[in-house]
């Protein structure tokens, strides 16, 4: 069985420029999840689909972060314009439902941003 | 709220031999999950174990084993005959309903050959 997929694994853009995803979760995994890893620090979560509904994105910047879910396979996840804080590893992960489902994840995006 | 806790940013143990790493957590709720998770260097998040709140047998998978104390809301991980490969930082993450895994800020470990 294939593993979630992201891409692309590493990225370095500057300041204020744009940088966008992909996630291809396992297939038939209904809940798909972004999380932000800063260095040093646990994973926490941005947002949340189940199929191609949000589900909950109430830790997720609103006004440079945006993701989406169109056919509820794939997703995207977008940062724009980016600041040096946002630099992190972008984890995608996903689940067959919510509860207690286990939640499996991605290799993750390393972002730097200068 | 829910938080949860790993008071051991580091730890170490030599090869062959065991080592329990700590998490305690917070919650008003009865129903929820506990997980632990491995992220080695290349950074891909690995389920070690997990257990269901409800459950009071420990659950185990070959050489992790957890020791989860309801009441005390602590959920340690035990790594038994220690290997090379263990070499990683360990999350605890902590489950309730259709809500999002909160994850501690982790324990590295370190197996000494």
């Amino acid at each position: 069985e294939a593993g979630v997929a992201q891409s692309p694994r590493y990225k370095i853009i500057e300041k204020r420029q744009s940088v966008a995803f992909w996630c291809n979760p396992i297939s038939g995994h209904a809940t798909l999840y972004w999380y932000q890893q800063i260095l040093g620090q646990g994973p926490k979560l941005l947002i949340q689909f189940q199929n191609n509904g949000v589900v909950d994105d109430s830790q997720l910047p609103k006004d440079r972060f945006s993701a989406e879910r169109l056919k509820g396979v794939d997703s995207t996840l977008k940062i724009q314009p980016a600041k040096l804080e946002d630099s992190a590893v972008y984890l995608c992960a996903s689940s067959l439902g919510t509860g207690g489902k286990t939640q499996y994840f991605g290799p993750g995006t390393r972002l730097l941003v200068l | 709220a829910q938080t949860v806790t790993q008071s051991q940013p580091e730890m170490s143990v030599q090869e062959a031999e065991t080592v329990t790493l700590s998490c305690t957590y917070d919650t008003s709720e009865n129903n929820y999950y506990l997980f632990w998770y491995k992220q080695p260097p290349s950074r891909q998040m690995i389920l070690v174990i997990r257990q269901e709140a409800y459950k009071q047998q420990n659950a185990t998978e070959n050489r992790f084993s957890v020791n989860f104390q309801k009441a005390a809301k602590s959920f340690s991980l035990k790594i038994s005959d220690s290997q090379l490969g263990d070499t990683a930082m360990y999350f605890c993450a902590f489950r309730t309903g259709a809500n999002n895994l909160f994850f501690g800020t982790g324990t590295r470990l370190t197996v000494i050959p």
